[in-house]
């Protein structure tokens, strides 16, 4: 139980493109979803925390407006990089939780490779 | 949410008990301890969490000292796959943001053949 499926795994696009990634819960319902950043050999990095139905709320440093998250349904979150630039070439991650008391853990999608060129 | 110090990296022979160690020494009374694993270009997989009993599951022991300021994540026979970047977290359930994980820089365990 408790799977994460995240699409595509990888991109390459041109400078300038938006990308969107998708975040999907198969077989539980995702009240609270997030989306991490990580850079090569670092650590991950919490870009922004959504609620189901509300406004992502996003951390210090990370621009909205560039990075843009909608969480419409309990299944589904989407990030969409917009305008795409070569420094945004990352792998992105997305993890969700449940319905369940506050101490359940998350549980992580596989990730996705983004390269802009 | 308290912070945790990792050894940068472990090595472990295969077949053998791996004893990740984790130190917490600022946890207050209402923080869980999490353990999550990496594996190279894939997403963190949850492993086990705990309060201040150990725990045992399908993949692993966690340990908390009496005193919770430490726990150690036992890997009861490694093989090769759990070749993997392990992180300890320490997350509070009364903050504001109270399902956020924290990264740290976590342990490079190196299981050898």
């Amino acid at each position: 139980g408790a799977v994460v499926s995240q699409h595509p795994s990888w991109v390459i696009c041109k400078s300038g493109t938006s990308v969107k990634i998708e975040c999907r819960s198969l077989d539980f319902q995702a009240t609270t979803m997030f989306w991490y950043r990580q850079f090569p050999k670092q650590s991950l990095m919490l870009m922004a925390t959504s609620n189901e139905g509300s406004k992502a709320t996003y951390e210090q440093g990370v621009e909205k407006d560039k990075f843009l998250i909608n969480h419409a349904s309990l299944t589904l979150s989407t990030l969409t990089v917009t305008s795409a630039h070569p420094e945004d070439s990352s792998f992105y991650i997305c993890s969700a939780a449940g319905r369940g008391a506050a101490y359940q853990p998350q549980h992580f999608g596989d990730g996705t490779r983004l390269s802009i060129l | 949410d308290a912070k945790t110090t990792q050894p940068p990296s472990m090595d472990c022979a295969e077949g053998r008990a791996a004893n990740l160690p984790c130190n917490h020494s600022t946890i207050s009374g209402n923080e869980y301890v999490y353990w999550y694993r990496q594996i190279h270009s894939q997403g963190p997989q949850y492993i086990i969490h705990g309060l201040k009993n150990n725990e045992t599951n399908e993949m692993a022991s966690l340990i908390i000292t009496e005193d919770r300021k430490s726990s150690t994540l036992i890997l009861p026979h490694a093989t090769l796959r759990d070749t993997a970047v392990y992180y300890c977290i320490v997350r509070s359930l009364t903050s504001g943001s109270a399902r956020q994980l924290t990264f740290g820089s976590g342990t490079q365990l190196t299981v050898l053949p």
